[in-house]
């Protein structure tokens, strides 16, 4: 099955700079890729995703990037801000939803 | 919309007792995902389901725990005789029919604790 690393477990950046975390997943056959953020104690909400038949993927100050060849994805936050501060969760999955996995989670705080 | 709802958002319960924490999944989705989440890690795949049907129960103990969705009402994720270390957050999230690469939305959780 499917395993993903997710990479640093913790992030402290300053308010305006970029954050970047980085994800590796196992499975080949995965072509499903999202990113969720997770506030303390609220749910998971997809913040971004990106599929297999595209290497990059832009929203605002969010962005993804998809190397299918090594197994790697990233989220690229720029300018942040406080409230950007949170738990943030990358998984991999394939056809199917249950067989996507999550990473550990990265724990990012951005101080003003 | 009023998204997905589990409750209760917070469980207390003794070992030995039992746990049914509840989901209904957003109007119109009709496949339910339950994770399990411990402190400082990441969402644990435990069960999928559609309606009347559990199509994949892999990441679920094989004891104490149960999971259905019936015809009628939300999901039902028991766990029997409780033990310490079931104390988590448990999420259960939902997708449209169609439930390949669709995106899961999840609920706030229930937080168990087993005192």
């Amino acid at each position: 099955g499917e395993n993903v690393e997710q990479h640093p477990s913790t992030l402290s950046v300053q308010e305006g700079d970029s954050a970047v975390i980085k994800c590796t997943y196992s499975d080949s056959a995965s072509n499903y890729f999202p990113w969720y953020k997770q506030e303390l104690g609220k749910r998971p909400q997809l913040i971004i995703d990106i599929r297999s038949n595209v290497g990059e993927k832009k929203d605002q100050r969010i962005a993804v990037t998809l190397n299918k060849t090594a197994k790697h994805f990233s989220l690229h936050i720029t300018e942040t801000q406080p409230e950007d501060s949170a738990v943030y969760f990358c998984a991999a999955g394939g056809y199917n939803n249950n067989d996507m996995r999550f990473g550990a989670g990265t724990r990012l705080t951005v101080k003003p | 919309n009023a998204g997905v709802m589990q409750n209760p958002r917070h469980l207390v319960r003794r070992r030995g007792q039992e746990a049914r924490l509840r989901c209904s999944p957003m109007k119109g989705h009709s496949h339910v995902y339950w994770y399990r989440q411990l402190p400082e890690e990441g969402l644990k795949f435990m069960v999928y389901l559609q309606k009347e049907n559990i199509i994949d129960e892999s990441g679920m103990p094989k004891e104490r725990f149960s999971a259905e969705f019936p015809k009628e009402g939300p999901s039902i994720l028991r766990i029997q005789q409780v033990v310490r270390g079931d104390s988590a957050a448990y999420f259960c999230a939902s997708s449209p029919p169609r439930g390949t690469n669709e995106k899961l939305f999840f609920g706030s959780g229930t937080q168990l604790s087993v005192l």
